[in-house]
């Protein structure tokens, strides 16, 4: 089986752009979950999606959103982009729900952002 | 207030020796979850338990849901070994992580 993919690898952007990165989750797998890397908050939880709704919410602002289609892809959108989104954007996809944790994922290579 | 400690930050071992990264958190959980991420980026899921001890190769993870701890064992350490070892936990809709153990093991 095909891993988790996403696209694009690298993407610069100024300040004040928008960006949509795409994730494509391992066959089969109905959750994909959306995470930040930066190097001082470290990993942290944007949002997870199942059967094309939003499930689940970190504690980002509303520029943050993303959606899920009827094939599982999911995109992520951020909006009026700022210096601070510079990040590495990793998606995870597992076979249900991660609610309580207890389900594996797997996690795609990331989308490096930089935002200038 | 961070709901997951890990330690040590930063760890040198030399090539052959056994490795313990620790992890402690504050909140209630059904599993906790330990990561690898290799220079570059991509995460790989190494380990997921409730209880007890599992084993994959030479890596080991235990946890005490009572204390809420766990730890992570490699034995006969290897240069491929070096990475960044994460810890994360989920109490209900929330992910929380460990800041990372970066682990260097040298020839």
């Amino acid at each position: 089986k095909a891993g988790v993919t996403q696209t694009p690898r690298y993407l610069i952007k100024t300040r004040g752009q928008q960006v949509t990165l795409s994730c494509s989750p391992i066959s089969g797998h109905r959750s994909v979950s959306w995470y930040q890397q930066t190097p001082g908050q470290g990993l942290q939880f944007l949002f997870e999606y199942f059967s094309e709704t939003q499930r689940n919410k970190g504690n980002f602002p509303g520029r943050f959103s993303g959606r899920q289609f009827s094939n599982s892809r999911s995109e992520m959108n951020v909006s009026t982009l700022e210096l601070g989104d510079s990040a590495l954007y990793l998606c995870a996809s597992s076979l249900h729900l991660t609610s309580g944790g207890a389900n594996e994922q797997f996690f795609g290579p990331g989308t490096r952002l930089t935002v200038l | 207030k961070n709901e997951v400690e890990q330690s040590p930050q930063n760890l040198t071992a030399q090539e052959g020796e056994f490795i313990t990264i620790n992890c402690s958190y504050s909140v209630g959980i059904s599993a906790l979850h330990w990561l690898q991420q290799h220079p570059g980026g991509g995460i790989v899921s190494l380990f997921m338990l409730s209880s007890g001890k599992k084993k994959h190769g030479r890596l080991i993870a235990t946890i005490n849901i009572q204390e809420k701890h766990s730890s992570l064992h490699i034995t006969a350490s290897h240069p491929r070994d070096s990475a960044v070892y994460i810890c994360a936990v989920r109490p209900g809709n929330q992910f929380y992580f460990g800041t990372g153990t970066s682990l260097t093991v040298i020839p």
